[in-house]
């Protein structure tokens, strides 16, 4: 199965700033990468698909790119409500196993 | 958008079989994978296991092969998970997710003597 390992586990920024976050997958995955976001007590949110779609209302201060093994995640102009953990999942050749990567838990003070 | 509604919160005994249902509305059930993905207390998304109802082609995450099944009844546009043989471990919420998208708050299911 494909591990993804996301750095760095924790980021701590301010508002206004901008996060980078990085998945890494342990075999290439194409493009076939999504961003999802979750917050405490609610379910995953997407984000992002096919490594670089934003999904449906979400805004353009969220951005990714990447393809075969490295990805990232870019927040810009970061708001207080962006604080939550970021997960990335693989979804690269069903019936091969679809996995997430571990998250990332982004702070904003 | 697809609508999900899951099956409600649950207390199971260790050894026994959970069954946790997941209902889409709109006429997108047939063509996406139905994903099932846990959640244990605290920590990160698992995914379990999917299926593609037009197809009913499953797929198993190989940790829960042999103890998990995935189906999917395409009259009632409704997906269910059975987990047998539960543990302790196992006490964790319980999403199903239809292509992209989740369906609420997902399930709780807690596994206790």
């Amino acid at each position: 199965e494909i591990v993804l390992t996301q750095s760095p586990a924790t980021l701590s920024l301010s508002p206004g700033g901008r996060a980078t976050l990085s998945c890494r997958a342990s075999q290439s995955v194409n493009t076939y990468l999504a961003w999802y976001q979750q917050k405490p007590g609610q379910a995953p949110r997407l984000l992002i698909y096919d490594a670089f779609n934003r999904a449906t209302g979400i805004p353009d201060r969220f951005s990714a790119s990447g393809s075969g093994t490295d990805f990232t995640l870019t927040i810009s102009s970061l708001e207080p409500e962006d604080s939550a953990v970021y997960y990335c999942q693989q979804r690269n050749d069903w019936p091969h196993a679809w996995t997430f990567g571990q998250g990332t838990k982004v702070e904003i003070k | 958008q697809v609508q999900l509604v899951q099956s409600g919160a649950v207390l199971k005994r260790p050894g026994s079989s959970v069954k946790v249902s997941c209902e889409a509305s709109g006429d997108t059930f047939m063509k996406y994978a139905i994903s099932w993905v846990r959640q244990a207390p605290g920590q990160g998304l698992e995914w379990m296991g999917g299926i593609v109802p037009i197809y009913e082609s499953e797929n198993y995450a190989r940790r829960f092969q042999g103890r998990v099944t995935i189906t999917a009844d395409r009259s009632t546009n409704t997906a269910y998970m059975i987990l047998n043989n539960l543990k302790s471990g196992d006490t964790a919420v319980y999403y199903c997710s239809s292509g992209f998208y989740f369906g609420g708050r997902g399930t709780l299911v807690t596994v206790s003597s």
